[in-house]
């Protein structure tokens, strides 16, 4: 059964701090996998998506990388600001699209 | 550009009811998925519709079951609802070739 699972369930910073949020997942046969973003009681918005055979991509302040061999991905953001607050979720697509239980991310001003 | 957009917002049902929601996935797209999310917890992948057959599956029970529309469109049906179908149904609409993959705001749904 593939699994994904996200550390820390929750984290809070002080604005302008980098941070790292790690994703783990069981197989390494993936397709792809893929960073969102969930703000409370909404939908998912698509952050970044690496493709099996990509080691990282970048978007802003955003930087994931995939280590398919050791079953891991980090999502780093740069500079953190309030705005950045919400539910980060990670999702691997194997046969399906599996999803970890999220990081909450509180950035204070 | 219409996003994703899913009807109704929020619905209030007893168990036993049936239920019927709604997605109209983003212009383009053809493929669309529904996942299935109780509080505190990620996304659970119900299932995929693309041309208008339901391709992939996951580990949901019977009960629950879609449609696809020659417009792209889709149903999410669930039937004999139980009070554990509670949660936020969100549909989500790709390309067929493109894996990103875009999110509507979804449907709470409270069981009584």
């Amino acid at each position: 059964k593939q699994e994904v699972t996200q550390i820390p369930a929750a984290l809070s910073v002080p604005e302008g701090e980098n941070l790292v949020l790690n994703c783990s997942f069981t197989d390494s046969a993936i397709y792809n996998l893929q960073w969102f973003r969930q703000d409370p009681g909404k939908g998912l918005t698509s952050l970044l998506l690496i493709q099996s055979s990509q080691r990282e991509q970048t978007s802003g302040r955003l930087n994931a990388s995939l280590d398919k061999s050791s079953g891991r991905s980090t999502l780093y953001i740069a500079a953190s600001q309030p705005g950045d607050s919400a539910t980060y979720l990670c999702a691997v697509e194997f046969q399906k699209l599996v999803f970890g239980t999220g990081t909450r991310l509180l950035v204070s001003p | 550009d219409a996003g994703v957009t899913q009807s109704p917002t929020h619905l209030i049902k007893t168990r036993g009811q049936q239920v019927t929601l709604r997605c109209s996935p983003k212009s383009g797209h053809d493929t669309v998925s529904w996942y299935q999310q109780a509080l505190g917890q990620g996304p659970q992948f119900i299932f995929q519709y693309y041309e208008e057959e339901e391709r992939q599956r996951g580990n949901f029970p019977d009960r629950f079951s879609g449609h696809q529309f020659p417009n792209y469109s889709s149903e999410l049906n669930v039937n004999a609802l139980l009070l554990g179908d509670s949660a936020l149904y969100l549909c989500a609409s790709k390309t067929a070739v493109n894996e990103k993959l875009f999110f509507g705001s979804g449907t709470q749904l409270s069981v009584l």
